[in-house]
């Protein structure tokens, strides 16, 4: 079954500490991108990725830090600098950048504690 | 630059009845647009996506979607709720950004379906 994943569903956060929230996916899909969704409100971009090993700032990159060492993997890192976290965050993955469709992974949401 | 506006940030159906989600977009090419819909707490389903072959797109569940050029739309129906509907919508345009392609998010329409 191809898809999407991302862990945890839920994650809590401390004030000062940095989170890490996993996205795998089994498409074979080059791009990968994060998005950060607000109550009420439409998707933001936080950081894409059109390649293995490398990866671009999107329109709220501030906070976030990501990595792409493997095709699979794009995982996000909060920093302790991104100072209001709590938001439901959805992985997507496309086959290319131009033009093509992006799917979504389930989502997690993470709280402040 | 492009935009999407959502007309209604909420609409409410009776089960049975027609749905109709209101989209507006601009942008500075000849773009591909999309609907997605989103159940609580879970992440973002494709219902369709248009992409200048034909201007009546038909996606999954009986929905459909109208692009019109002439007045930037691509607005949304079903001809009869079902209470599996009862979601949020987002319309979505993309285009050329900074480096590959960009999509822009509408801010959603919530919809209700009473029984």
């Amino acid at each position: 079954d191809g898809g999407i994943t991302q862990s945890p569903k839920y994650l809590f956060r401390k004030e000062g500490q940095n989170v890490t929230l996993s996205c795998e996916q089994n498409l074979n899909h080059d791009a990968m991108y994060w998005y950060r969704q607000d109550p009420g409100q439409g998707l933001r971009l936080i950081y894409y990725s059109q390649i293995v090993n490398d990866f671009q700032k999107g329109d709220i990159a501030e906070g976030y830090s990501v990595s792409r060492e493997k095709k699979e993997s794009f995982p996000l890192t909060v920093t302790s600098a991104q100072k209001n976290p709590t938001a439901f965050y959805l992985c997507a993955s496309s086959i290319g950048p131009a033009g093509e469709t992006q799917y979504f992974g389930p989502g997690t949401r993470l709280l402040v504690l | 630059a492009q935009s999407v506006t959502q007309l209604d940030s909420h609409v409410s159906v009776s089960e049975g009845t027609p749905v109709l989600l209101r989209c507006n977009y601009s942008s500075s090419y000849s773009p591909s647009l999309f609907w997605y819909v989103q159940h609580p707490n879970k992440g973002l389903q494709l219902l369709l996506k248009y992409t200048s072959a034909a201007t009546l797109v038909k996606g999954i569940n009986g929905f459909e979607a109208e692009f019109k050029k002439s007045e930037t739309s691509f607005h949304l129906t079903k001809p009869s709720a079902h209470m599996s509907d009862a979601a949020e919508y987002f319309c979505v345009v993309s285009g050329p950004g900074a480096a590959g392609n960009k999509l822009t998010f509408g801010g959603g329409t919530r919809v209700l379906v009473k029984p």
